[in-house]
């Protein structure tokens, strides 16, 4: 089926507004990810989703960032009261079934997010 | 804290070529080490994954070998084309991270061949 997609591609807010990053993950992986690359940076991991719960969240920066996701399938990103700092590119990914040693992840194109 | 390091940060070569691109890790304990390619504007395409157990894979062109206890794997690219041209990132999955499934980045080299 169609891959993981990623909404919007791209979005331009001002500062202080809040934002919501959509990802739609591959049908039937019950594994979801959320990574951010930032200029110059690598990516680096956000918060990972097993089924609807999230066994690991420490990667998000502040508690401006915050994830959920509903039916085992879409996860949204909220960030509020955004800075410029937030601007970067956030990745989506997904796998079939987590907690196994060869479980490629296959990410999403990504939003692009701008700061102003 | 597991650590992932790329050398070089940038590579330009002429069509043809064979090339090695590098990563290090600072923690043996990995479940696996996997190489992406990133072309701009666009996710990530994993290429080739090693599982911790085993030295090397191939996929046509490419192999990538590990090297679990000094921390080392290599990506190899054959005759090298335009179409190569991308940023290649290494990524690994530790082995112990109290459940979670995170991947752990280095920041990639970005390799332009040249017509």
């Amino acid at each position: 089926g169609a891959g993981v997609s990623q909404s919007p591609s791209n979005k331009v807010t001002e500062k202080g507004k809040d934002v919501e990053l959509r990802c739609d993950p591959i049908s039937g992986h019950t594994a979801l990810y959320w990574y951010r690359q930032s200029l110059g940076q690598g990516l680096e991991f956000l918060i990972y989703f097993q089924g609807n719960s999230a066994p690991d969240k420490s990667g998000l920066p502040s508690d401006r960032f915050s994830a959920e996701r509903t039916g085992g399938s879409v996860s949204t990103l909220t960030i509020q009261r955004t800075q410029q700092e937030d601007s970067a590119v956030y990745l989506c990914a997904s796998s079939l079934v987590a907690g196994t040693f060869g479980e490629t992840q296959y990410f999403g194109p990504g939003t692009r997010l701008l700061v102003l | 804290k597991q650590e992932v390091t790329q050398i070089p940060a940038a590579l330009s070569v002429p069509e043809g070529e064979n090339l090695v691109l590098n990563c290090s890790f600072t923690d043996s304990a990995i479940y696996n080490l996997q190489w992406f390619r990133q072309d701009p504007g666009k996710g990530l395409t994993s290429l080739l994954l090693i599982q911790s157990s085993q030295r090397e894979q191939t996929s046509g062109r490419l192999n990538a070998s590990l090297d679990k206890s000094s921390g080392r794997s290599t990506l190899y690219i054959a005759a090298s084309q335009p179409g190569d041209s991308a940023t290649y990132l290494c990524a690994v999955k530790p082995l112990s991270q109290g459940g979670s499934e995170k991947l752990v980045f280095g920041k990639g080299t970005k390799l332009t061949v040249n017509p």
